[in-house]
């Protein structure tokens, strides 16, 4: 079981560029959420997906969209990037309660 | 709505136990416990689901208060491995989830 994946790694983007971030949830994981770790913070929850709807969401604005595929994979998408995006982009999937983390996406807006 | 945690750090010696609490100002679905070390992504622990509940893995064991709406975390005979940042999650009845303001924990041999 390869875990949650997360692609890419790293990524610079400049004020107002638009991202997407992808997410493989752990094989057999339905539920995906989407968290934004800024330095030395903890993780804020953006939203999360289930049977490809956005089930809940965070207090961000609506700048950051995402999307579910039928495989449970999922994009996070933020347009008109701002400095204050600047942060490491945690996927997690979840089954039964339990949520795993991928190794997240840094990003740094220029 | 951020659940508040204490203490926001603790230092120990190996082989010393440490408290770790979560308080929440919302009525509470669930609690969860996650340990994050540096550059990495948070690890889950275990979930409280009912008031009440304790749970256990290995060393680290936990209590959820609903009435109270805290969590607290227990570390028995720490060790090194135990080293890194320390966040509770939070459920609230409208499935919204939130992190708490961490707790750093160092072991020090």
């Amino acid at each position: 079981d390869a875990g949650v994946t997360q692609s890419p790694t790293h990524l610079i983007k400049t004020r107002g560029q638009q991202v997407t971030l992808r997410c493989s949830p752990k094989s057999g994981h339905d539920t995906v959420s989407w968290y934004q770790q800024a330095l030395g913070q903890g993780p804020q929850f953006i939203f999360q997906y289930y049977e490809e709807e956005e089930r809940q969401r965070g207090n961000f604005p609506d700048r950051f969209s995402g999307h579910q595929f039928p495989n449970y994979s999922s994009e996070l998408n933020v347009n008109a990037l701002l400095l204050g995006d600047s942060a490491l982009y945690l996927c997690a999937s979840s089954w039964l309660n339990e949520q795993f983390f991928g190794p997240g996406t840094r990003l740094t807006v220029l | 709505q951020q659940p508040v945690q204490s203490p926001q750090a603790v230092i120990l010696r190996e082989g010393e136990d440490a408290v770790i609490n979560c308080s929440s100002s919302k009525a509470l679905y669930s609690v969860h416990w996650y340990r994050q070390k540096h550059g990495e992504a948070p690890v889950f622990l275990m979930i409280l689901l009912k008031g009440g509940e304790q749970k256990g893995h290995e060393k680290i064991s936990a209590s959820f208060n609903e009435k109270k709406q805290q969590s607290s975390l227990y570390l028995t005979a720490s060790q090194l491995s135990y080293s890194g940042t320390y966040f509770c999650g939070t459920e609230n009845t409208g499935n919204q989830f939130y992190f708490g303001t961490g707790t750093s924990l160092t072991v020090i041999p």
